[in-house]
């Protein structure tokens, strides 16, 4: 079964660091695209960052330069380093699995974990 | 640019049909997206990926009241037999170079 669980979040001052973690089960981390969606209170969602299966990592323009995606193949965990937090990033983190392989649609996602980012 | 629209809200009463409409960008009309169903305190629950030609399929353990239909640049999704639990913000959600991964605004459905 597929599992995707987050960790990390929560109350962190602007300006301050913070990391979360997706624990993957149930397949391989490596052999997947693998996102990062946010959702800011009463907001839809939003793409943040994603790693493809080939190491490629790719950030949206509004986190570029203070996020960094990576992953940890022998642990089979991906992680979003978040740095120079803005009261704006305040959102729930959910890490996601695109198969890959053409398919290029989200099939699952973790239960998300809460950043605040307040003074 | 690739852009997904969906109508911001949506109504149906209970037991009756509906049908959410989500829309691709010109130029990129034969996209596969996802539909991913949201309820209230929840994360996001993928419901099925839809294809250009209309056909589709289903996550783990979606019911068969849940289906999909194209038509051009729109993608639905039909929620048959509606029940109080199918109240919930519904997404879609495609790829594109460049954009990478997007999302509509997302409609929220209410059953009445």
């Amino acid at each position: 079964e597929v599992q995707l669980v987050e960790t990390g979040g929560g109350l962190i001052q602007p300006g301050g660091f913070l990391r979360l973690s997706c624990a993957a089960s149930g397949f391989t981390v490596s052999s997947n695209y693998m996102s990062w969606v946010r959702q800011a209170p009463g907001k839809g969602l939003e793409w943040v960052a994603a790693i493809y299966s080939d190491g490629n990592a790719v950030h949206a323009d509004s986190v570029k330069g203070r996020f960094t995606i990576s992953r940890d193949n022998l642990k089979n965990t991906m992680h979003l380093q978040m740095s120079n937090l803005r009261v704006e990033d305040t959102a729930v983190y959910y890490c996601a699995r695109t198969p890959g392989g053409g398919t290029t649609t989200i099939d699952h996602w973790g239960q998300g974990t809460l950043v605040t980012v307040s003074s | 640019q690739l852009v997904l629209t969906q109508s911001p809200s949506a109504s149906a009463s209970l037991g009756a049909s509906v049908k959410l409409t989500c829309t691709l960008s010109s130029g990129h009309i034969y996209y596969a997206i996802a539909w991913h169903q949201q309820q209230a305190g929840k994360g996001p629950r993928y419901l099925m990926k839809l294809n250009s030609d209309g056909s589709h399929s289903k996550g783990d353990g979606i019911p068969d009241r849940f289906s999909g239909s194209s038509s051009g640049a729109e993608r639905y999704l039909t929620i048959s037999s509606l029940q109080s639990e199918d109240e919930a913000d519904y997404y879609c959600q495609t790829w594109g170079t460049g954009v990478q991964w997007v999302f509509g605004g997302g409609t929220k459905l209410t059953v009445l």
